[in-house]
């Protein structure tokens, strides 16, 4: 397997532009977690799916956060419209289950918001 | 809730050995480890479960305290290729509904000199 594969590896887009980040998790893998990475506050998860269904949503930082998971090996963390402070690595991870297993990380989309 | 870490950045020479902590104010199922090097994602380490086990994985080993929601990596004999920054992430023991996810620390920075 490949891995998780994150698109795209980096992004720069204008303040107010919409942006879309993508992910395929490993085959067989029934969560996926999308996290946000900055120097100020390390690693947040934002929100993790179950079998394509989002569990846990609390992390999303404002309403201009969404993520969808349409089917088992693809999902998108959409920010509408795109802000300066967004500007962060976005991870995306999955795992086979949600307790005491290896979340295996994509390489993350650095997002840079001018 | 986010877990504690600490040291905050370590230096240290080849050879040489390091400790670093984290805690929860939360009793929790699992301590994962994961180290992350410049630009790269995070690459698992180890998981330790409830349960009060050490884990080793060559010269890195990690403890688990559940009772102290504490969990301690153990690096010995440094070597160069140990440099990055070391994060734990948390698994709570208790949560309404289902999991909450893989919750990280802010991480430990750790430098190798020759």
């Amino acid at each position: 397997d490949a891995g998780v594969i994150q698109s795209p590896r980096h992004e720069v887009t204008e303040m107010g532009q919409e942006v879309t980040l993508r992910c395929k998790p490993i085959s067989g893998h029934d969560y996926l977690f999308w996290y946000r990475q900055t120097m100020m506050r390390g690693l947040e998860l934002l929100i993790y799916f179950n079998n394509n269904v989002p569990i846990d949503d609390s992390g999303m930082p404002e309403d201009r956060f969404s993520a969808k998971m349409p089917n088992a090996s693809f999902s998108t963390l959409k920010i509408q419209p795109s802000e300066p402070r967004d500007s962060a690595v976005y991870f995306c991870a999955s795992s086979l289950t949600n307790r005491g297993t290896e979340a295996f990380f994509g390489q993350g989309t650095r997002l840079t918001v001018v | 809730q986010q877990p504690v870490q600490s040291p905050q950045a370590v230096i240290l020479r080849e050879g040489e050995d390091a400790v670093i902590n984290c805690s929860s104010s939360k009793a929790l199922y699992s301590v994962h480890w994961y180290r992350q090097k410049h630009g790269e994602a995070p690459v698992f380490l180890m998981i330790l479960l409830k349960g009060g086990e050490q884990k080793g994985h060559e010269k890195i080993s990690a403890s688990f305290n559940e009772k102290k929601q504490q969990s301690s990596l153990y690096l010995t004999a440094s070597q160069l290729s140990y440099s990055g920054t070391y994060f734990c992430g948390t698994e709570n023991e208790y949560s309404g509904g289902g999991a909450d996810g893989l919750t990280f620390g802010k991480g430990t920075h750790l430098i190798i000199q020759p």
